[in-house]
Protein backbone atom coordinates (compact mmCIF):
# COMPACT_ATOMS: atom_id res chain seq x y z
CA UNK A 1 0.00 0.00 0.00
CA UNK A 2 1.02 3.25 -1.35
CA UNK A 3 -1.05 5.38 0.96
CA UNK A 4 -2.21 8.68 -0.65
CA UNK A 5 0.49 9.96 -3.42
CA UNK A 6 0.53 13.18 -4.83
CA UNK A 7 2.81 14.84 -7.94
CA UNK A 8 4.96 16.92 -8.15
CA UNK A 9 6.54 16.79 -5.35
CA UNK A 10 7.88 20.45 -5.71
CA UNK A 11 7.16 23.07 -8.68
CA UNK A 12 8.02 26.96 -9.35
CA UNK A 13 5.36 28.49 -11.52
CA UNK A 14 5.03 31.96 -12.55
CA UNK A 15 2.63 34.39 -12.17
CA UNK A 16 -0.47 33.59 -14.60
CA UNK A 17 0.53 29.87 -15.33
CA UNK A 18 -1.32 27.27 -14.57
CA UNK A 19 -0.83 23.91 -13.17
CA UNK A 20 -2.52 20.68 -11.86
CA UNK A 21 -1.42 18.59 -9.01
CA UNK A 22 -2.73 15.53 -8.61
CA UNK A 23 -3.40 13.17 -5.77
CA UNK A 24 -4.38 9.22 -5.68
CA UNK A 25 -5.12 7.14 -2.61
CA UNK A 26 -5.05 3.33 -2.91
CA UNK A 27 -6.82 2.53 0.60
CA UNK A 28 -10.17 2.72 -1.23
CA UNK A 29 -11.25 5.73 0.57
CA UNK A 30 -14.57 7.54 0.12
CA UNK A 31 -13.17 11.14 0.86
CA UNK A 32 -10.66 13.14 -0.37
CA UNK A 33 -9.53 16.42 0.37
CA UNK A 34 -6.70 19.41 -0.14
CA UNK A 35 -5.50 21.46 1.99
CA UNK A 36 -2.81 24.26 1.98
CA UNK A 37 -0.04 24.98 4.64
CA UNK A 38 1.38 28.44 5.05
CA UNK A 39 4.00 29.43 7.68
CA UNK A 40 2.84 29.81 11.40
CA UNK A 41 -0.87 28.70 10.51
CA UNK A 42 -3.12 25.93 10.35
CA UNK A 43 -3.71 23.58 7.37
CA UNK A 44 -7.00 25.30 5.41
CA UNK A 45 -9.29 22.99 3.48
CA UNK A 46 -9.43 24.03 0.15
CA UNK A 47 -11.90 21.81 -1.31
CA UNK A 48 -13.15 18.20 -0.08
CA UNK A 49 -14.66 15.08 -2.38
CA UNK A 50 -17.08 13.50 -0.10
CA UNK A 51 -17.44 10.52 -2.47
CA UNK A 52 -16.98 10.06 -6.16
CA UNK A 53 -18.74 12.35 -8.58
CA UNK A 54 -19.15 15.51 -6.07
CA UNK A 55 -17.07 18.04 -4.49
CA UNK A 56 -17.60 21.39 -2.38
CA UNK A 57 -15.59 24.49 -1.15
CA UNK A 58 -13.89 24.81 2.02
CA UNK A 59 -12.38 27.96 3.61
CA UNK A 60 -10.01 28.97 0.92
CA UNK A 61 -11.55 27.93 -2.76
CA UNK A 62 -10.77 31.00 -4.30
CA UNK A 63 -8.46 30.38 -7.23
CA UNK A 64 -8.63 26.66 -7.45
CA UNK A 65 -10.80 24.01 -8.94
CA UNK A 66 -10.62 20.27 -8.62
CA UNK A 67 -11.73 16.70 -10.38
CA UNK A 68 -12.74 13.76 -8.49
CA UNK A 69 -11.41 11.65 -11.70
CA UNK A 70 -12.47 8.73 -10.10
CA UNK A 71 -13.04 6.62 -6.48
CA UNK A 72 -8.93 7.19 -6.38
CA UNK A 73 -8.24 10.41 -7.49
CA UNK A 74 -8.78 13.89 -6.71
CA UNK A 75 -7.14 16.78 -8.38
CA UNK A 76 -6.21 20.53 -7.63
CA UNK A 77 -6.11 23.00 -10.73
CA UNK A 78 -4.68 26.60 -10.45
CA UNK A 79 -6.17 28.61 -13.59
CA UNK A 80 -3.90 31.36 -13.26
CA UNK A 81 -1.63 30.98 -10.67
CA UNK A 82 -0.34 34.23 -7.92
CA UNK A 83 2.19 34.47 -5.58
CA UNK A 84 -0.38 33.97 -2.78
CA UNK A 85 -0.68 31.01 -3.69
CA UNK A 86 3.02 29.79 -2.98
CA UNK A 87 2.33 27.19 -0.14
CA UNK A 88 2.61 23.52 0.79
CA UNK A 89 -0.15 21.47 -0.73
CA UNK A 90 -1.73 18.50 0.92
CA UNK A 91 -4.05 15.66 -0.33
CA UNK A 92 -6.01 13.71 2.22
CA UNK A 93 -8.17 10.70 1.79
CA UNK A 94 -10.49 9.12 4.83
CA UNK A 95 -12.94 6.22 4.46
CA UNK A 96 -16.34 8.05 4.95
CA UNK A 97 -17.11 11.65 5.58
CA UNK A 98 -17.54 10.96 8.92
CA UNK A 99 -17.18 13.17 12.42
CA UNK A 100 -15.06 10.77 13.54
CA UNK A 101 -13.11 9.13 10.99
CA UNK A 102 -9.04 9.35 10.59
CA UNK A 103 -8.00 11.51 7.27
CA UNK A 104 -4.17 10.25 5.62
CA UNK A 105 -2.26 12.55 3.90
CA UNK A 106 -0.22 12.49 1.36
CA UNK A 107 3.82 14.18 1.21
CA UNK A 108 2.79 17.52 0.07
CA UNK A 109 3.78 19.28 -3.13
CA UNK A 110 5.57 22.51 -2.01
CA UNK A 111 4.61 25.44 -4.82
CA UNK A 112 6.33 28.35 -5.36
CA UNK A 113 4.79 31.15 -7.47
CA UNK A 114 7.14 33.97 -8.92
CA UNK B 1 -17.16 28.30 14.69
CA UNK B 2 -14.13 25.36 15.39
CA UNK B 3 -10.55 26.69 16.59
CA UNK B 4 -7.73 25.07 17.78
CA UNK B 5 -4.63 26.60 20.06
CA UNK B 6 -1.27 25.21 20.34
CA UNK B 7 0.23 28.01 22.75
CA UNK B 8 4.17 27.09 22.22
CA UNK B 9 5.43 27.39 19.05
CA UNK B 10 8.51 25.42 20.07
CA UNK B 11 9.56 22.66 22.94
CA UNK B 12 12.51 21.73 23.66
CA UNK B 13 13.46 18.65 26.10
CA UNK B 14 16.55 16.38 26.58
CA UNK B 15 16.03 12.89 25.60
CA UNK B 16 14.80 11.10 28.38
CA UNK B 17 12.88 13.50 29.66
CA UNK B 18 8.96 13.59 29.54
CA UNK B 19 7.32 15.35 26.58
CA UNK B 20 4.34 17.66 26.89
CA UNK B 21 2.31 19.46 24.05
CA UNK B 22 -0.45 21.41 24.72
CA UNK B 23 -3.35 21.91 22.83
CA UNK B 24 -6.50 23.55 23.71
CA UNK B 25 -9.87 24.21 21.44
CA UNK B 26 -12.93 25.71 21.02
CA UNK B 27 -16.24 24.67 19.91
CA UNK B 28 -19.78 24.74 20.26
CA UNK B 29 -20.64 21.67 21.17
CA UNK B 30 -18.44 18.18 22.23
CA UNK B 31 -15.48 18.31 20.15
CA UNK B 32 -13.40 15.23 18.56
CA UNK B 33 -10.02 15.38 18.77
CA UNK B 34 -6.88 14.43 16.56
CA UNK B 35 -2.98 14.86 17.13
CA UNK B 36 -0.60 14.00 14.03
CA UNK B 37 2.99 14.31 13.20
CA UNK B 38 5.09 16.07 10.69
CA UNK B 39 8.41 15.03 9.84
CA UNK B 40 10.29 17.69 7.46
CA UNK B 41 8.88 17.10 3.70
CA UNK B 42 6.58 14.64 5.11
CA UNK B 43 2.85 14.78 5.27
CA UNK B 44 0.84 14.32 8.54
CA UNK B 45 0.52 11.12 10.08
CA UNK B 46 -1.97 10.34 12.45
CA UNK B 47 -0.70 9.84 16.42
CA UNK B 48 -4.06 9.11 18.36
CA UNK B 49 -7.50 10.92 18.47
CA UNK B 50 -10.31 11.62 21.37
CA UNK B 51 -13.82 10.20 20.53
CA UNK B 52 -15.76 9.47 23.54
CA UNK B 53 -15.14 7.74 26.78
CA UNK B 54 -12.16 7.01 28.34
CA UNK B 55 -9.80 10.66 28.58
CA UNK B 56 -6.94 9.16 28.09
CA UNK B 57 -6.08 8.10 24.64
CA UNK B 58 -3.02 6.22 23.86
CA UNK B 59 -1.76 6.04 20.53
CA UNK B 60 1.17 5.69 18.75
CA UNK B 61 5.20 5.30 19.19
CA UNK B 62 3.94 5.58 22.94
CA UNK B 63 2.47 8.56 22.89
CA UNK B 64 -0.92 9.41 25.10
CA UNK B 65 -3.38 12.51 25.43
CA UNK B 66 -5.80 13.57 28.11
CA UNK B 67 -9.02 15.11 27.19
CA UNK B 68 -9.91 17.64 29.88
CA UNK B 69 -13.52 19.05 29.44
CA UNK B 70 -13.51 21.90 31.74
CA UNK B 71 -10.20 22.88 30.52
CA UNK B 72 -10.94 22.65 26.58
CA UNK B 73 -7.85 20.93 26.22
CA UNK B 74 -5.89 17.63 24.82
CA UNK B 75 -2.34 18.01 25.70
CA UNK B 76 -0.19 15.38 23.70
CA UNK B 77 2.29 13.57 26.75
CA UNK B 78 5.21 10.70 26.46
CA UNK B 79 6.89 9.70 29.61
CA UNK B 80 10.71 9.41 27.77
CA UNK B 81 11.24 11.58 24.96
CA UNK B 82 13.47 10.40 21.89
CA UNK B 83 15.83 12.10 19.39
CA UNK B 84 13.40 10.84 16.60
CA UNK B 85 10.29 12.52 18.35
CA UNK B 86 11.74 15.62 17.05
CA UNK B 87 9.04 16.59 14.33
CA UNK B 88 5.85 19.14 14.01
CA UNK B 89 2.88 18.08 15.93
CA UNK B 90 -0.49 18.97 15.09
CA UNK B 91 -3.72 18.99 16.94
CA UNK B 92 -7.18 19.59 15.46
CA UNK B 93 -11.13 19.52 16.54
CA UNK B 94 -13.98 19.01 15.09
CA UNK B 95 -17.09 19.89 16.11
CA UNK B 96 -19.91 16.81 16.76
CA UNK B 97 -22.87 18.93 15.78
CA UNK B 98 -21.06 20.46 12.61
CA UNK B 99 -20.94 18.59 9.22
CA UNK B 100 -17.94 19.74 8.35
CA UNK B 101 -13.95 19.03 8.48
CA UNK B 102 -11.33 19.10 10.90
CA UNK B 103 -10.01 22.50 12.50
CA UNK B 104 -6.12 22.35 12.62
CA UNK B 105 -3.51 24.07 14.98
CA UNK B 106 -0.69 26.12 13.60
CA UNK B 107 1.74 23.35 15.10
CA UNK B 108 4.46 23.02 17.83
CA UNK B 109 7.98 22.13 16.93
CA UNK B 110 9.26 19.53 18.77
CA UNK B 111 13.32 19.19 19.40
CA UNK B 112 14.80 16.25 21.64
CA UNK B 113 18.49 16.93 22.13
CA UNK B 114 20.79 13.86 22.68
Amino acid sequence: NAGVTQTPKFQVLKTGQSMTLQCAQDMNHNSMYWYRQDPGMGLRLIYYSASEGTTDKGEVPNGYNVSRLNKREFSLRLESAAPSQTSVYFCASSEMEGLTDTQYFGPGTRLTVL
Amino acid sequence: AQSVAQPEDQVNVAEGNPLTVKCTYSVSGNPYLFWYVQYPNRGLQFLLKYITGDNLVKGSYGFEAEFNKSQTSFHLKKPSALVSDSALYVCAVRDRRVDYKLSFGAGTTVTVRA
